[in-house]
């Protein structure tokens, strides 16, 4: 089975901030890779399909990169709506994984 | 618009079986793999299961292998999930999901679209 390792599993930043969030898997998945925002409460929502492909209506300050084994989800500009939880999930085979979550707090 | 609707969450004892339902609509649903999504309390969430378009092929997490079985009916535009011989590890949230391809070989696969979720409580 393939292992997702996320880090940090927590945050802390400021409105403004540059923020980056690692992505490890434990084999080549190439591109096979989406990133989740999640917010207390909701249901997940993607930000980022296929490593690096923006999904339609998500702002454009979130970016994906990476391939094979190591992956990065990247916020140019935190913003207040953007404090959430992160997930990674590969989807190269079956079964499919999730890393163990990014939360992203307040300073 | 698309919606996902889950229900079926409930109080059940371990060792207890339990139904979801997942009812689907603003799509054609026949197009589309599904999955369950689970979140335990206070956790991450943990893929649970999928199923192709057409029901041919399914899929499980190695927690739940052999006491769950996810099925379809595209006629009915809905997604069900029997869940058997429960423990109180499988307490959770459970999320439908869509997703955006119709078989997990196809594309890159991720999902689209969730439902809002239906708890599942198991304890004595």
């Amino acid at each position: 089975d393939i292992q997702m390792t996320q880090s940090p599993s927590s945050l802390s930043a400021s409105v403004g901030d540059r923020v980056t969030i690692t992505c490890r898997a434990s084999q080549n998945i190439r591109s096979y890779l989406s990133w989740y925002q999640q917010k207390p409460g909701k249901a997940p929502k993607v930000l980022i399909y296929g490593a690096s492909s923006l999904q339609s209506g998500v702002p454009s300050r979130f970016s994906g990169s990476g391939s094979g084994t190591d992956f990065t989800l990247t916020i140019t500009s935190l913003q207040p709506e953007d404090f959430a939880t992160y997930y990674c999930y590969q989807s190269l085979s079956p079964p499919l994984t999730f890393g163990g979550g990014t939360k992203v707090e307040i300073k | 618009e698309v919606q996902l609707v889950e229900s079926g969450g409930v109080v059940v004892q371990p060792g207890g079986s339990l139904r979801l339902s997942c009812a689907a609509s603003g799509f054609p649903f026949d197009d589309y793999a599904m999955h369950w999504v689970r979140q335990a309390p206070g956790k991450g969430l943990e893929w649970v299961s999928l199923i192709n378009w057409d029901g041919g092929r399914t899929y499980y997490a190695d927690s739940v292998r052999g006491r769950f079985t996810i099925s379809r009916d595209n006629s009915g535009n809905s997604l069900s999930l029997q869940m058997n011989s429960l423990t109180v590890e499988d307490t959770a949230i459970y999320y439908c999901a869509k997703d955006f391809y119709h078989d997990i070989f196809t594309g890159h696969p991720f999902f689209d679209f969730w439902g809002q979720g239906t708890l599942v409580s198991v304890s004595s």
